[in-house]
Parts: structure tokens; sequence; C-alpha cells
């Protein structure tokens, strides 16, 4: 059965620390993995990796994908208040995606 | 501006009753999809629809009911038969099967 196992479940950190969050997945015929951000309502796009070892960046968030050992990790450095959120991770496969169960971050002022 | 919109944001059903969640786009987009959100359970796929009049129950279709009459609304129905039908139901679409999904806000439905 396909799966997507996200860790830690929850964090709480304070702020200007760094985090790791972790997405491992056992999907066939994967494409992509993608990470989203949910604060209270919509979750939003933040990457989507495709090719292993290709660091994806944006601001103080960066992702890689390692296809080899079926993992992909999000790094949020100087992290703020803001960025308390969950974070989900989905991988796509043939015809659906399927989704972790997310990690609830919570940052400390 | 293109983007989903979902309504009602806040929804009460009494006992027995049906209720329609309503998901509108105007991204174009051909895929649509609904998802179940419960604390601690990520999204859980109710449907999804890849084209006009078609659709395909995903992993959690019972009790639930879609149409997919325009490419540019996607109802789901909750009916009588789903027990435990509290939870936050998010809207989705995608412009092709291999890309990110676009999210609408979110309705949130309750039991009376």
């Amino acid at each position: 059965e396909d799966k997507v196992v996200q860790s830690p479940l929850s964090l709480v950190v304070h702020e200007g620390d760094t985090v790791t969050l972790n997405c491992s997945y056992e999907v066939t015929n994967f494409r992509s993995l993608l990470w989203y951000k949910q604060e209270k309502k919509a979750p939003t796009f933040l990457f989507m990796l495709t090719s292993s070892g290709i660091e994806k960046k944006s601001g103080r968030l960066s992702s890689i994908l390692d296809k080899k050992e079926l993992f992909s990790i999000l790094n949020i450095t100087a992290t703020q208040t803001g960025d308390s959120a969950i974070y989900l991770c989905a991988v796509i496969r043939d015809d659906k995606i399927i989704f972790g169960k997310g990690t609830r971050l919570h940052i400390l002022p | 501006d293109g983007g989903i919109t979902q309504s009602p944001k806040y929804l009460f059903r009494k006992e027995g009753q049906n209720v329609t969640l309503s998901c509108e786009q105007n991204l174009n987009h051909d895929a649509m999809y609904w998802y179940r959100q419960d604390p601690g359970q990520g999204l859980r796929l109710i449907y999804y629809s890849q084209i006009v009049n078609d659709f395909q129950k995903g992993d959690i279709a019972e009790g639930y009911s879609v149409s997919r009459e325009k490419k540019e609304s996607f109802p789901l129905t909750v009916t009588s038969a789903q027990k435990n039908p509290t939870a936050f139901y998010l809207c989705a679409s995608t412009g092709g099967v291999y890309q990110p999904q676009h999210f609408g806000d979110g309705t949130r439905l309750s039991i009376l």
C-alpha cells in the first residue's frame, strides 16, 4: 500500500532556531514530491521536487529529494513566528496525489 | 484574480440531512479534487474528476457524492449515510495530473 510518512508529527522551537522536517515515502510510479504550508485555511504550495540531489530554495526555506533512499527534507533557517503552521508533504503518482499527515510546527517568540 | 472559491466557510448539518458544499474555479483547470482533513490525519481524498462528466472515487468516498457538469464547478454532497461528517473539507484543482494542486480556503462542517 502506498504511504507517505512525515516526522516529527509536531515540533516546538524558539524563534531563530533551524528546523528540519522529514518526509519518507513508499509509492509506486513516483512522479514528484510536493511540500505545502498550511496556516488556517488553504495549503499553499512551497516546492515541487522531481530530481534527486537538487536543492530548491526560497528565502529561508530549502528542500531536497533523495530518490534512492525515498525521502525528502524541508529546512527552515532562522525561524520566525510566522513560520508556525502545518507542513504537508505529498507525492504525485500516476493518477493521484498522496498526502502525509503533516508536521505541526510552532515557533515560540 | 484566478483561484478556487469554496462556500460556505462554515456549515452546520442536522442529523439525517444532506448538505452540499460548493467549489468553483476560474483557473481553467481540468482536474478537481475533494479532500477531508481531520485533526492529525492530513488530507484524505474523497472524490476526484479529471474531465467534465467524469469522476472517480478516492480513498473515503462512502457517504459522499459529486457531480461535474461544468468544468468550473465540482460540488460535494455529504449525505446522511456519512456517519461522521464533522471535518474540514478542502477542494483543489490542477492544470495537469503531474502539477501541484491549488486549494480553496475550505469549508468547516459541523453536526448540530
